[in-house]
């Protein structure tokens, strides 16, 4: 079965530029995560899917960030002015269900990231 | 902030030792743990979760241990290998998932 794919892997921009980054979850997984992990932090969760509508984006600095997952599958995460802060590595990850609720798992399945470099 | 944290930010064992890796969570309304291991240049990976009704679960040559009175979750790694080499997160989850800060766990030969 083939794993959370994202591109690119790595980037480096000058703030005030933009950057997006695209994820393709696996198949059938209908709940699709966008975490930042900046440098020896744990992942920090930006926003969740279910399916193509939000479910959670509270944590995301809507002046600057924006996601989309159109058709419920692949999504895209783009950053526009990028600061020096943005500066870290974005994570894609997917669950068969939602993690809310008792029949909600912990199980999400990451991709590899996409690490930015905003000089 | 984030509720969940760690006690220590690296661990080094020696390779066979059983490992322990503590995490302190705040938030009561918790009802579920989870591990991820983290390896260099790749995403989290999940280990095993526990629910909030459960004080223990076995997988694998680990074992996680959940203390809700004093809300702390611990994962234990018996016999460990140099391929345990990794940044170790636990996470809860009230309605969302919130990861840790993590620890790193250092394999000495």
């Amino acid at each position: 079965e083939a794993g959370v794919a994202q591109s690119p892997r790595y980037k480096i921009i000058e703030k005030r530029q933009s950057v997006a980054f695209w994820c393709n979850p696996i198949s059938g997984h209908a709940t699709l995560y966008w975490y930042q992990q900046i440098l020896g932090q744990g992942p920090k969760l930006l926003i969740q899917f279910q399916n193509n509508g939000v479910v959670d984006d509270s944590q995301l600095p809507k002046d600057r960030f924006s996601a989309e997952r159109l058709k419920g599958v692949d999504s895209t995460l783009k950053i526009q002015p990028a600061k020096l802060e943005d500066s870290a590595v974005y994570l894609c990850a997917s669950s068969l269900v939602g993690t809310s609720g008792g029949a909600g798992t912990g199980e999400l399945f990451f991709g590899e990231g996409s690490r930015l470099t905003v000089l | 902030g984030e509720s969940v944290g760690l006690h220590l930010p690296t661990l080094s064992v020696q390779e066979g030792d059983n490992s322990i890796i503590n995490c302190a969570y705040s938030n009561s309304a918790s009802d579920y743990f989870i591990w991820y291991k983290q390896e260099s240049g790749k995403g989290p990976q999940f280990i095993i979760d526990i629910r909030s009704n459960m004080d223990k679960r076995q997988g694998q040559r680990v074992t996680v241990l959940l203390n809700k009175t004093v809300k702390h979750l611990s994962l234990q790694i018996a016999a460990t290998q140099p391929g345990d080499s990794a940044v170790y997160f636990c996470a809860e989850r009230d309605d969302k998932i919130i990861f840790g800060k993590g620890t790193r766990l250092h394999i000495l030969p």
